[in-house]
């Protein structure tokens, strides 16, 4: 069974462009969270999509967003990129079945810089 | 919201030695997990824990829910220099999930 895969590896985009970070959950998995990680601040929650629609959103600017399709694959949209955009996001898939808590399998990132 | 407390924030230690850290909350949870996380890389599930007072191994870790489920410990035992990363703990409730700042963890040889 492939894991989660995000794509694009590593980016660097200058300040006050766009990017579009894309991830694949695992078969089957409905629902796909996406962190941004620094060094100094940990995993930061961003949003969480299940079955196309935003569940949970957490404390970032509306220059993020992401969305769902009906594949469950997701992709995350950062405009008018800062410097302090720099990081590694994360996406993690997980199975969300019924009400049961399961758990969060994570793609390897995609490391931003911006210059 | 909930808000989890990973400690220690790092730990030195010398290969062959026992670790220990640990997650709290001030409200409970239906699920902790515990991860790690190389650099560059993502997080890794290491260990799901989901009823209160459950005790689970994977190899040289333990984790354990803690029966308030408020907390969770995770212990590592007989260290190598591979279990160097970041330890990551994670509470989930009615599928909202919180992590812990990480543990990070350097083993000397």
């Amino acid at each position: 069974k492939a894991g989660v895969t995000q794509t694009p590896r590593y980016l660097i985009k200058t300040r006050g462009q766009q990017v579009t970070l894309s991830c694949s959950p695992i078969s089957g998995h409905r629902s796909v969270s996406w962190y941004q990680q620094t060094p100094g601040q940990g995993l930061q929650f961003l949003f969480e999509y299940f079955s196309e629609t935003q569940r949970n959103k957490g404390n970032f600017p509306g220059r993020f967003s992401g969305r769902q399709f009906s594949n469950s694959r997701s992709e995350m949209n950062v405009s008018t990129l800062e410097l302090g955009d720099s990081a590694l996001y994360l996406c993690a898939s997980s199975l969300r079945a019924g009400v049961k808590d399961t758990e969060a399998f994570f793609g390897q990132g995609t490391r931003l810089t911006v210059v | 919201g909930q808000q989890l407390n990973q400690s220690p924030q790092s730990m030195f230690i010398q290969e062959g030695e026992d670790v220990s850290m640990n997650c709290t909350s001030s409200s409970i949870f239906n699920t902790w997990l515990w991860y790690k996380q190389d650099p560059g890389e993502g997080p890794v599930l290491l260990i799901a824990l989901y009823k209160a007072g459950e005790l689970t191994s994977n190899g040289r870790l333990t984790a354990q829910f803690g029966i308030t489920r408020k907390d969770s410990f995770l212990n590592i035992s007989a260290s190598i220099p591979s279990d160097v990363g970041i330890y990551f703990c994670a509470g989930s409730f009615n599928n909202d999930m919180r992590f812990g700042a990480g543990t990070r963890l350097t083993v000397k040889p």
